[in-house]
């Protein structure tokens, strides 16, 4: 069955570092993966979609990469701040999906000044 | 605010009774997914409407819990008979038509505390 797996500890990071945040999955091969924030007793909120066929995607200071042969993407937070701080899910999915998302159980992220 | 409404936010119930959750959609959204979500864990996919239709269920949902979405706007999530392992958030989310390529936007969750 399809497994995601991601840190499950959580990255206590310092103000201005860069946080890397992995997701690993198996037993499928998704064509897109999308990472969310979500923020202690509310929904996820969309932040990266990025396609099998790209390598790397950016928005302002994160960074996704996807490894199809590593079956592997890592989420950077560069410059990081204490507003940062919250759990980040990571979801791959197939072409052919419909949208249904398949979420790792998150990493939580605490950066401190 | 045109965002994913969620009502209620929160819900104690006694185990055994029965409860509804409602959702609105953001409204050009013909997609509406329920999800559940216990600590420490991501969003667990429950069902799933285009429009009105439910086109897919959860394996792992029970027959208590039923969802409906009529004339394919708001949708309820109802379920019967509560348990203690039903606790957790409960989170419904809307897209735009498409495949892993569409963005879900979810509401802020209804808490469900069965004691």
């Amino acid at each position: 069955s399809q497994k995601i797996e991601q840190n499950s500890e959580a990255l206590n990071i310092q103000e201005g570092k860069t946080a890397t945040l992995t997701c690993n999955y198996t037993n499928y091969s998704p064509a897109y993966l999308q990472w969310y924030r979500q923020d202690p007793g509310r929904g996820p909120v969309f932040l990266l979609l990025i396609r099998e066929n790209e390598k790397e995607k950016r928005k302002e200071r994160l960074k996704v990469t996807f490894d199809t042969t590593l079956k592997q993407s890592l989420f950077h937070i560069t410059a990081s701040q204490p507003a940062d701080s919250a759990t980040y899910l990571c979801a791959p999915l197939r072409a052919d999906s419909w949208g249904k998302l398949q979420f790792g159980a998150g990493t939580q992220v605490v950066v401190t000044p | 605010d045109t965002g994913v409404s969620q009502n209620p936010r929160h819900k104690i119930t006694k185990r055994g009774q029965n409860v509804t959750f409602r959702c609105d959609p953001i409204s050009e959204h013909n997609r509406l997914y329920w999800y559940r979500q216990t600590l420490g864990q991501g969003p667990e996919f429950l069902t799933y409407f285009q429009n009105e239709a439910q086109l897919e269920k959860s394996r792992l949902l029970s027959d208590r819990f039923s969802a409906e979405r009529p004339k394919g706007s708001f949708s309820t999530l109802e379920i019967q008979r509560t348990e203690q392992g039903d606790s957790a958030m409960y989170l419904c989310a809307s897209s735009l038509e498409g495949r892993g390529n569409t963005e879900a936007f979810f509401g802020q969750g209804t808490r469900l505390t069965v004691v």
